[in-house]
């Protein structure tokens, strides 16, 4: 059964990058696409972004000039770099396997990573 | 950007009740929309995808229809566990994006 575990700093100071790791269990990262999407407390879900194992990246074009996300095969592992938050920005953070290598819709969620912007 | 609308924003009914929600897309997105269940503190749980397929565990009761721009999630008959907030979300392009949400609550 594929697990997904995000980690990271819960704060972040404004204008600064907010950076969260995803990792991998019970299955290889080297395939299907890897996502990460956030929710504000409260509010709806906003896909920010996936990438697959080759490195190909896609991003909301909302959020693209401030975006990176990378992949680490060797560690199973994939990451989310958010750079000059503000306070918008805070919300649970989570990483989401695609159902199949061929679709874009979400049957894998880690459980969430709370990340609050403020000094 | 397809700009996906759920309504109605709340839903109330009782246990035993039959729920029917509905997204519609800004521009066809054929039969590539998936629904989504949320519960409080809980990342969402997929559901449906490709407009009518139910995703593995998830039981009769649940089911979707629609193509094009028009889509509806039926619950047949209400369980207590099935309070929550929906989601639909569409794949058509690479541009992934969800709806704003349903939320069933008990009457």
């Amino acid at each position: 059964q594929v697990q997904l575990q995000e980690s990271g700093p819960g704060l972040v100071k404004p204008s600064e990058t907010l950076s969260l790791t995803c990792t991998v269990s019970g299955g290889s990262i080297s395939s299907y696409s890897w996502n990460w999407i956030r929710q504000p407390p409260g509010k709806g879900l906003e896909w920010i972004g996936n990438i697959y194992y080759t490195g190909t990246t896609n991003y909301n074009p909302s959020l693209k000039s401030r975006v990176t996300i990378s992949v680490d095969t060797s560690k199973n592992q994939f990451s989310l770099k958010l750079s000059s938050v503000t306070a918008a920005d805070t919300a649970v953070y989570y990483c989401a396997r695609a159902l199949s290598e061929f679709d874009l819709f979400f049957a894998y969620w880690g459980q969430g990573a709370l990340v609050t912007v403020s000094s | 950007e397809i700009v996906l609308t759920q309504s109605p924003a709340t839903l109330s009914l009782s246990p035993g009740e039959r729920a029917t929600l509905s997204c519609r897309a800004s521009q066809s997105v054929s039969r590539y929309l998936a629904w989504y269940q949320q519960k409080p503190g809980q990342a969402p749980r997929l559901l449906i995808f490709d407009a009518s397929n139910r995703a593995t565990g998830i039981p009769a009761r649940f089911s979707g229809s629609g193509s094009g721009t028009d889509f509806s999630l039926t619950i047949t008959s209400l369980e207590p566990e099935d309070f929550a907030v929906y989601y639909c979300q569409q794949r058509s392009n690479w541009l992934l994006t969800f709806g704003g949400g349903t939320k069933v609550e008990i009457k």
